[in-house]
């Protein structure tokens, strides 16, 4: 079965600095893999996504995450963080022609001033 | 074009009644999925809809059931609440053939 662990439930980041939020999935095969944000009260947005192709994925808001299969990771960066982008952050992983996205815990990021 | 919208935004109910939260479809999609989301969780996968007939379905016992109708809207109804029900259910919608969802704003329901 599928699943996904993002291993950091808070990340505290100065505005300006650069993100790396972790993502690790288990499936045996190459999945869709897929990074949400969600503001307070609010839905989820999707940031970007990964099907196939080149590993390195741009998404909105100036996003990138890396698939590395070897890893079985999915590693989602930002050369410089905003105040905006406090929020929680959720990697997900889908099967190929499935019908559901399982979703991480995900993690809560925090913008210093 | 647009988004998914869900209503009503927030409910408050009693344990043991019943419940309907509605959702409409991003134009142009024919599939919708359900999912709960408890405080500090992600979001659990209830069940997806294509072409008004449940086309998959997580973990969530039979009181939870839905319906898809002819203009892809949805609604989700669940049955005898329990306190664990309180959570925000999220509809999410996707083009027949993507494998990409997209999210409605929720509703929150609280049972006390």
């Amino acid at each position: 079965a599928q699943s996904v662990t993002q291993p950091d439930i808070h990340i505290t980041v100065s505005e300006g600095a650069s993100l790396e939020l972790r993502c690790n999935y288990s499936y045996g095969a190459t999945p869709y893999l897929f990074w949400y944000v969600q503001s307070p009260g609010q839905g989820l947005q999707l940031l970007l996504k990964y099907f196939s192709g080149d590993t390195l994925v741009q998404g909105i808001k100036g996003f990138e995450a890396e698939f590395k299969r070897s890893q079985s990771s999915f590693n989602l960066r930002k050369p410089s963080v905003h105040w905006s982008d406090a929020a929680e952050y959720f990697c997900a992983v889908g099967v190929p022609g499935g019908d559901k996205i399982i979703f991480g815990k995900g993690t809560r990021l925090h913008i210093l001033p | 074009e647009t988004g998914v919208t869900q209503s009503p935004t927030h409910l408050i109910k009693t344990r043991g009644q019943q419940v309907t939260l509605r959702c409409s479809s991003q134009s142009g999609h024919n599939t919708v999925s359900w999912y709960q989301q408890a405080l500090g969780q992600g979001p659990q996968f209830i069940f997806q809809y294509y072409r008004e007939e449940e086309n998959g379905r997580g973990n969530f016992p039979p009181r939870f059931s839905g319906l898809q109708f002819p203009n892809y809207s949805s609604e989700l109804n669940v049955n005898a609440l329990e306190l664990d029900d309180s959570a925000l259910y999220l509809c999410a919608s996707g083009p027949s053939g993507s494998d990409t969802q997209y999210f409605g704003p929720g509703t929150r329901l609280t049972v006390l």
